[in-house]
């Protein structure tokens, strides 16, 4: 069964940098995700699309200080000069034949 | 500019129907994927359902199978969800989102390019 896994919580201080990560379940570590942000009392923005190898491929508008990268069954999210604004909810999403999964998402705190 | 424009969301009592929309612009329509994604209160992204360009493909999440349809009217660049026999865990902000492909090494993904910013559906008493 396909499942992405993502820690409840992180935080991490003004203009530091976070490193949030998503495990795919055993036997879909070759999948690629994309991950998206929700910011709070708004609706999702896709952030950028993550392959296996680490590629990346950002949507319009997306800052440089977002980046990601992998490692085996995990997919990583970047953040660097952490601002206020990148305080939100961070979700991980793939797909599987006919159907799309998520994770249950990161909250961020910058503190 | 890409723009996801839902509507129709509102409170209905269980058992009881409603149907959202979803109007399109900036982008051509009929090219992509569709899907239906919601998020109950104070919880994550839930997938509920995808359909295909022209239609003749669509898929569901089990929890809606049977009581949602999926459709899409590309000469009114709108897509649909009819939603029947509706459940107090069917609560939820309901977004509309365009579909992109992508495959990379032999592996695809079909994942969420462009948002729109959600449709409240309360079913209570």
């Amino acid at each position: 069964q396909l499942v992405l896994t993502q820690s409840p919580s992180a935080s991490a201080s003004l203009g530091a940098s976070v490193k949030l990560t998503c495990t795919l379940s055993s036997g879909h570590s070759s999948y690629a995700i994309a991950w998206h942000q929700q910011q709070p009392e708004k609706g999702p923005r896709y952030l950028m699309k993550l392959n296996s190898d680490g590629s990346h491929t950002k949507g319009d508008g997306i800052p440089d200080r977002f980046s990601g990268s992998s490692s085996g069954a995990e997919r990583y999210l970047t953040i660097s000069s952490l601002q206020s604004e990148d305080e939100a909810d961070y979700y991980c999403q793939t797909w599987d034949t006919g159907f799309q999964v998520f994770g249950g998402g990161t909250q961020l705190t910058v503190l | 500019e890409v723009q996801l424009v839902e509507s129709g969301g509102g409170l209905v009592q269980p058992g009881g129907s409603l149907r959202l929309s979803c109007a399109a612009s900036g982008f051509t329509f009929s090219s992509y994927w569709m899907s239906w994604v919601r998020q109950a209160p104070g919880k994550g992204l839930e997938w509920v359902a995808n359909i295909k360009q022209d239609g003749s493909e669509n898929y569901y999440v089990d929890s809606v199978k049977g009581r949602f349809t999926i459709s899409r009217d590309n000469a009114k660049n709108s897509l649909y969800l009819q939603m029947n026999s509706l459940r107090a865990e069917d609560t939820a902000v309901y977004y509309c989102a365009r579909v992109r492909f992508s495959i990379y090494g032999g592996n695809r993904l079909y994942y969420f390019d462009c948002w729109g910013q959600g449709t409240l559906v309360t079913v209570s008493s």
